[in-house]
């Protein structure tokens, strides 16, 4: 068990830009999460997978947001044309069959400049 | 009214004392109830959930639930400083009432800090 593993930890981009973010969960759970936590506040739900069929995205995400989960494996997050408030840092989370007991990763911490 | 609540403090603690966390939330069909610490620059990580009314105890956790009043609470007893985190609060509704049964809402956190 080498625990959720998110890349990269750090992004830098300017306004407009388009990024990816990736998440490896751990190798046994088949269900997956994006949260968004900006300083000073909790975790916010953005989406969730299980195995490879996204079931909720959150109603606070623009369509600007897309996030997929192909083979049920790993998967990636996209913000296309990014704004100053999407600056965040971006949780992956994996659970086991037990939904609530989330295994976070380290995150990717975004700046948009 | 913001559907988890918690004092985002800085609650602050001598090394040894009871540290006492509390959240309050707003939806009577919340299920599952959960802390989780978060050290600065870190990923939030589970310490202790909760299922039913009453005390659940885990070496030096006690987390404490009580649907009746919509409340949850955290125990730290002999407080360290490697206890200074931030403590989230955080609830599920559950299958049976009609919500999503995978979705955390978090509270905003409480930072704890344990002097020496």
């Amino acid at each position: 068990d080498t625990g959720v593993s998110q890349n990269p930890r750090h992004k830098i981009t300017k306004r407009g830009q388009n990024v990816t973010f990736r998440c490896d969960p751990i190798s046994e759970h088949n269900r997956l999460y994006w949260y968004r936590q900006t300083l000073g506040q909790g975790p916010e739900f953005l989406t969730y997978f299980q195995n490879e069929a996204q079931l909720e995205k959150s109603r606070l995400l623009s369509d600007r947001f897309s996030a997929e989960r192909p083979k049920g494996s790993f998967s990636t997050l996209e913000i296309q044309r990014t704004e100053q408030g999407d600056s965040a840092m971006y949780l992956c989370a994996s659970s086991p069959k037990v939904p609530e007991k989330l295994f976070f990763g380290s995150g990717t911490q975004l700046s948009v400049l | 009214q913001k559907e988890v609540e918690q004092n985002s403090g800085p609650l602050s603690v001598p090394e040894g004392a009871i540290a006492s966390l509390n959240c309050t939330y707003s939806d009577r069909g919340s299920q599952s109830f959960f802390w989780y610490r978060q050290y600065s620059g870190k990923s939030p990580e589970l310490i202790m959930s909760i299922y039913s009314n009453g005390d659940k105890e885990d070496g030096r956790f006690t987390a404490q639930l009580n649907k009746a009043s919509q409340y949850v609470s955290l125990l730290i007893r002999d407080s360290q400083p490697s206890d200074s985190a931030t403590y989230l609060c955080a609830v599920n509704r559950g299958w049976d009432s009609g919500g999503s049964n995978y979705k955390l809402t978090f509270g905003k956190g409480t930072l704890l800090t344990v002097n020496p």
